[in-house]
């Protein structure tokens, strides 16, 4: 069935750095996507969204970007931090006509090192 | 300003028993929806709820798990006869609207663990 993934389950870097998470999806008739971060032990937090009318959206550090010609979303995280470190999901909102249940993908773990 | 409250926080019940959850959304919000998330997996949608009205339980199991949002109170998911396979963290989420496309804020989740 479709549904939304993510290139890599893993990504570390350094304290400051700047940090890229991608999630492929391959419903073309998805028009809204969202980021979520998710801590140990915590539910997933809302960190940024963006409608398919846009190509790019910035939060206060964070910018997603959507490529809707190769069903691409990008998370950008900038001057990345230790307190960033937590599971990432990207998730949309498929072809059901409501628009409801939202699909998300596996999830990327982010580890910050400082 | 609170968000969406789950609870409880942990629950653990023998095979065979009821579990019961519970979530109250976000003030101000009447739409609530149930996911369910497996070990190193992401979150899997089960069922869409206004009050007193079951929208979409397109991810609903046919058989022991139930949900409700009565006109007072929390809304409840059931799971009847539990199995060792329901383990799993179940997360609740609200929004104000029903609008496609409307973020859907989630509670810190019922971490349900059976023996």
């Amino acid at each position: 069935g479709e549904s939304v993934g993510l290139h890599l389950p893993t990504l570390s870097v350094q304290e400051g750095d700047n940090s890229i998470i991608n999630c492929a999806y391959s419903n073309s008739a998805s028009d809204y996507f969202i980021w979520y971060k998710q801590e140990s032990g915590k539910g997933p937090q809302f960190i940024i969204d963006i409608r398919s009318n846009m190509d790019k959206r910035q939060g206060q550090r964070v910018t997603v970007l959507l490529n809707k010609t190769v069903k691409h979303l990008s998370l950008q995280i900038a001057a990345t931090q230790p307190g960033d470190s937590a599971v990432y999901f990207c998730a949309e909102n498929g072809a059901n006509q409501a628009g409801t249940a939202l699909i998300f993908g596996k999830g990327t773990t982010l580890s910050v090192s400082s | 300003n609170a968000g969406v409250m789950q609870n409880p926080r942990h629950l653990v019940r023998r095979r065979g028993q009821e579990a019961r959850l519970r979530c109250s959304p976000m003030k101000g919000h009447s739409h609530v929806y149930w996911y369910r998330q497996l070990p190193e997996e992401g979150l899997k949608f089960m069922v869409y709820l206004q009050k007193e009205n079951i929208i979409d339980e397109s991810g609903m199991p046919k058989e022991r798990f139930s949900a409700e949002f009565p006109k007072e109170g929390p809304s409840i998911l059931r799971i009847q006869q539990v199995v060792r396979g329901d383990s799993a963290a179940y997360f609740c989420a609200s929004s104000p609207t029903k609008v496609r496309g409307d973020t859907q804020y989630f509670g810190p989740g019922t971490r349900l663990t059976v023996l």
